[in-house]
C-alpha cells in the first residue's frame, strides 16, 4: 500500500489552456473522489467514481471539467479553457469501507 | 440530508494545554463521522473515525473524539497540545443509507498552538 498519489504536484498554465491531472488510488479501493480546495476553505466535492462508473457530479462543476476512470483504477481530471478562477488545490481521495484516503493534491495556478 | 457545523473557525491554545475542537452534525440515520487534519500545503490525513461501535474513539497523535447522539456532537480533544498539532482540522459526516457515498465536510477549524 503506497497511498494515493497525484501528478503533477504543481501546474502553472496560461488562461485558456487545457490541463489534465492524474490520480492513482490505493489499489483495492473501489471509490475515487475529486475535490477542489481554495485557500482557507474546506474541500469542495467535484465528482465521484465507483469502479469505472462516474456516479455523481457536483452541480457546481462546469462543462469545462471532465473526469474519467477508464479501467476502475487511476483517474484523470481535465479542465478545458482554464480561467483564473480555476486556480486551486485539486485533491483526490480513494475509499473502500467509508473513510477516505487523500493524495497530496495538485496545485493549479492559472496566470 | 446530512450537514456538519464546526463551531469555531480558529482555536488558540498554549503548548501543553488541552485542545477542544467542536463539531455538530445532522444526519437522517446512523452516520459515520471522521476527523481529518491538514498541515499547510499537504493533503488531508485521517485522524479518527466513528462507525457505530464504541462512542469514544481514539485516533492518532493522542487525539480522541466522543460521539454523543443526544447532542449530535463529535468533538475532538487532546489532553496536551504540541506545537506540531498546529494545522487545519475538518469534521466530516457520511451517511450512505440515503444511497450516496458523498461525505460532507465542515468548513474547518484552524488550531494555533503558542509556545
Amino acid at each position: 500500500d503506497t497511498g494515493v498519489s497525484q501528478n503533477p504536484r504543481h501546474k502553472i498554465t496560461k488562461r485558456g489552456q487545457n490541463v489534465t491531472f492524474r490520480c492513482d488510488p490505493i489499489s483495492e479501493h473501489n471509490r475515487l473522489y475529486w475535490y477542489r480546495q481554495t485557500l482557507g476553505q474546506g474541500p469542495e466535492f467535484l465528482t465521484y467514481f465507483q469502479n469505472e462508473a462516474q456516479l455523481e457530479k457536483s452541480r457546481l462543476l462546469s462543462d469545462r471539467f471532465s473526469a474519467e476512470r477508464p479501467k476502475g483504477s487511476f483517474s484523470t481530471l481535465e479542465i478545458q479553457r482554464t480561467e483564473q478562477g480555476d486556480s486551486a488545490m485539486y485533491l483526490c481521495a480513494s475509499s473502500l469501507t467509508g473513510e477516505q484516503y487523500f493524495g497530496p493534491g495538485t496545485r493549479l495556478t492559472v496566470t | 440530508a446530512q450537514s456538519v457545523t464546526q463551531l469555531d473557525s480558529h482555536v488558540s491554545v498554549s503548548e501543553g494545554t488541552p485542545v477542544l475542537l467542536r463539531c455538530n452534525y445532522s444526519s437522517s440515520y446512523s452516520p459515520s463521522l471522521f476527523w481529518y487534519v491538514q498541515h499547510p500545503n499537504k493533503g488531508l490525513q485521517l485522524l479518527l473515525k466513528y462507525t457505530s461501535a464504541a462512542t469514544l474513539v481514539k485516533g492518532i497523535n493522542g487525539f480522541e473524539a466522543e460521539f454523543k447522539k443526544s447532542e449530535t456532537s463529535f468533538h475532538l480533544t487532546k489532553p496536551s497540545a504540541h506545537m506540531s498539532d498546529a494545522a487545519e482540522y475538518f469534521c466530516v459526516v457520511s451517511d450512505p443509507s440515503g444511497g450516496s457515498y458523498i461525505p460532507t465536510f465542515g468548513r474547518g477549524t484552524s488550531l494555533i498552538v503558542h509556545p
